[in-house]
């Protein structure tokens, strides 16, 4: 199965700051992009999608931006909450074969201090 | 609430027994369901795609015996784990693609997951 990086970097902000969450995606045909949130135990969370048409866009407390140039794809959450603290997973979605895959980033870990 | 239903959330089995886990869509017809794995503190790696009413497609390393996947209605994905082994022991999440009402085709919405222990 395609998967990217064996480790999850981790990100610590104080609660009240800014977080800027980046991604590297891979494949160059890739038109549509998501981030999710995944708390310990649980499926991800849809937090933000942006299709390759579009360079930023946003939504409540956090903005998703595209570069395609380099292939990069960040995620900032404004005022970070305790509640913000879980993994975050971009994931690159590329039609291959008749069907849609959505393929899946490294992680990054955000953790919030009080 | 959820749109998308999967069970069971833990399940654990004795080695060389076959254990099955369904996921449902509940508000919206999914017309292509994803399976993928997680291993603690790693990302999600795809394992198959499944298109309703055709077989599975699976990715590279797959093993397309151990893990069988059934997509026999537009709400309902099935996967089994053949004659599981403790190596089999993971976190797997299903995911449906389709359209929505009042959403847009392309998102992809996940399952809660389910954490399969073989003893």
């Amino acid at each position: 199965g395609e998967s990217v990086g064996l480790h999850l970097p981790t990100l610590s902000v104080q609660e009240g700051d800014n977080s800027i969450i980046n991604c590297a995606y891979s494949n160059s045909a890739s038109d549509y992009f998501i981030w999710y949130k995944q708390e310990s135990g649980k499926g991800p969370q849809f937090i933000i999608d942006i299709r390759s048409n579009m360079d930023k866009r946003q939504g409540q407390r956090v903005t998703v931006l595209l570069n395609k140039t380099v292939k990069h794809l960040s995620l900032q959450i404004a005022a970070t909450q305790p509640g913000d603290s879980a993994v975050y997973f971009c994931a690159e979605s590329y039609f291959f074969s008749g069907t849609y895959k959505y393929i899946f980033g490294t992680g990054t870990r955000l953790k919030v201090l009080a | 609430g959820a749109v998308v239903s999967q069970h069971p959330s833990r399940v654990i089995c004795k080695s060389g027994t076959s254990v099955k886990i369904e996921c449902r869509s509940l508000d919206f017809q999914a017309t292509t369901m994803f399976w993928y794995r997680q291993f603690p503190k790693q990302s999600l790696m795809l394992m198959a795609t499944s298109n309703e009413g055709s077989k599975a497609t699976y990715e590279q390393g797959v093993e397309k015996d151990k893990f069988l996947i059934n997509h026999a209605s537009l709400t309902l994905s099935t996967l089994t784990v053949t004659s599981a082994h403790p190596e089999d022991s993971s976190f797997y999440i299903c995911s449906a693609r389709g359209a929505r009402r009042g959403g847009h085709t392309g998102e992809l919405f996940f399952g809660e997951g389910s954490r399969l222990t073989v003893l």
